[in-house]
């Protein structure tokens, strides 16, 4: 059974660069077709997602935050990260990582992790 | 960009049928999946590819996707079924979301 797990400060002070990695347990990256992705909720409102890495390095991200997103694989730790640089008070959000099966899906997704950007 | 359009809220009685609508330019053409999220938790996919059930999520869960809307029906009610609900495509390589629906068990 595939798991996964955010970690990364749950505050982060505004301009700043957040930072977030996903823990893959149960299976490796590496193995199969999938996607990784980032997905975020702010309280109180719908999904946004946020971009996706291939373990090959390729990456997709959404235009409205491409200018600031980064997501990198690391398959040596079986994880992948987000970096989203100039943060303000609208990036404040629970950031979840999922895993996309072939389709498009999300099939396997983590617990999620508040962010907080506040000074 | 592509939009979904979903109602905010449906209300169901306890033992009926819900249907949930998700609107979209042709969505028919497109994959689309289902997400199920309960108050401080991780979204669960229920549906995914227009009709097709994961693993342990009951049959009284099916959907169907044709010309502008898709659907996510779910039979025989249970209380245990209130929750928010997503729709979601791949589009022009992004994931677009819906603005979800908040289903009411009365």
């Amino acid at each position: 059974q595939v798991q996964l797990q955010e970690s990364g400060p749950g505050l982060v002070k505004p301009s700043q660069t957040l930072s977030l990695t996903c823990t893959v347990s149960g299976g490796s990256i590496s193995s199969g077709s999938y996607y990784w992705s980032w997905i975020r909720q702010p309280a109180g409102k719908g999904l946004e997602w946020i971009g996706r890495i291939y373990t090959s390095g390729s990456t997709n991200y959404n235009p409205s935050l491409k200018s600031r997103v980064t997501i990198s694989v690391d398959t040596s730790k079986n994880q992948f990260s987000l970096k989203l640089s100039s943060v303000t008070a609208a990036d404040t959000a629970v950031y979840y990582c999922a895993r996309e099966a072939w389709g498009g899906q999300g099939d396997y997704w983590g617990q999620g992790t508040l962010v907080t950007v506040s000074s | 960009s592509y939009e979904l359009t979903q109602p905010l809220s449906v209300s169901v009685a306890l033992g009926q049928t819900a249907r949930i609508t998700c609107g979209g330019n042709n969505i028919g053409s497109k994959n689309v999946h289902w997400y199920q999220q309960k108050p401080g938790q991780a979204p669960v996919l229920v549906i995914y590819r227009d009709s097709n059930r994961p693993s342990g999520i009951p049959e009284r869960f099916s959907g169907s996707n044709s010309g502008n809307t898709a659907t996510l029906t779910i039979s025989r009610a249970q209380a245990g079924d209130e929750a928010d609900y997503y729709c979601q495509v791949w589009d022009s390589s992004t994931w677009v979301f819906g603005g979800g629906t908040k289903l009411t068990v009365l």
